[in-house]
């Protein structure tokens, strides 16, 4: 089947720290990845997304990369700010057009 | 582009009373979901059409619960009664379905649902 499994946060980093925050997941077929983006009151954003392996999604400072051979899209970024404080979804779409999402990581990040 | 728009962002009800919400999908999106999302369970799928049809609605909660898609530019959802535990955060979320699933969703801001 399909599922998308990522850490338990939350997640305190300091101003300027790296941050990754891991993402496997388990899929038939040739999935799309997507990482989403929850502000406080808002609705989920897409961040970034790869659709094949190898490739690297980025956006705002963010990367991605679709690694097939150990299943996993973990997100980087080289140096947080406090604006990037928010929930993290790690998503995976297959045929058919099903979206499974990860449990979200709740990242604060303190001046 | 507007986005997706869900009406209303906020709504507060007794238990027992009908709860209607609505939801405008991207102009040319052919795919409409609608989820929930609870401290307690996170973010649930409920239902999901494809060109008005609804696929799968397996995780609608029960009878009480019911989603219509009359047109491509409209949805609602249903609460018959509504009870306190059906209080969530209910998000509209829609994309351009392909057989490829490499089209991203793209969600409204919700709707936050309280059951007094």
């Amino acid at each position: 089947g399909n599922s998308v499994t990522q850490m338990e946060g939350p997640v305190t980093l300091s101003e300027e720290a790296f941050l990754t925050i891991n993402c496997t997941y388990t899929a038939t077929g040739y999935p799309s990845l997507f990482w989403y983006v929850q502000y406080p009151g808002e609705g989920l954003q897409l961040l970034l997304k790869a659709t094949k392996a190898d490739d690297k999604g980025s956006n705002k400072g963010f990367e991605a990369t679709y690694r097939k051979e150990t299943t996993s899209f973990h997100l980087e970024k080289g140096s947080v700010q406090v604006s990037d404080s928010a929930v993290y979804f790690c998503a995976l779409s297959n045929t058919g057009n099903q979206f499974y999402f990860g449990t979200g990581t709740s990242l604060t990040v303190i001046p | 582009d507007a986005g997706v728009i869900q009406s209303p962002r906020h709504e507060v009800t007794e238990m027992g009373q009908e709860v209607t919400l609505r939801c405008k999908p991207i102009s040319g999106h052919n795919s409409l979901f609608w989820y929930r999302q609870t401290m307690m369970r996170g973010l649930e799928l409920l239902i999901y059409f494809n060109n008005n049809v609804p696929i799968d609605d397996s995780g609608m909660p029960e009878d009480r619960f019911s989603a219509k898609m009359p047109n491509a530019s409209f949805s609602t959802l249903k609460i018959q009664p509504s009870e306190p535990r059906d209080s969530a955060v209910y998000f509209c979320a829609s994309s351009f379905g392909g057989n490829q699933g490499n089209s991203p969703l793209h969600f409204g801001n919700g709707t936050r649902l309280t059951v007094t």
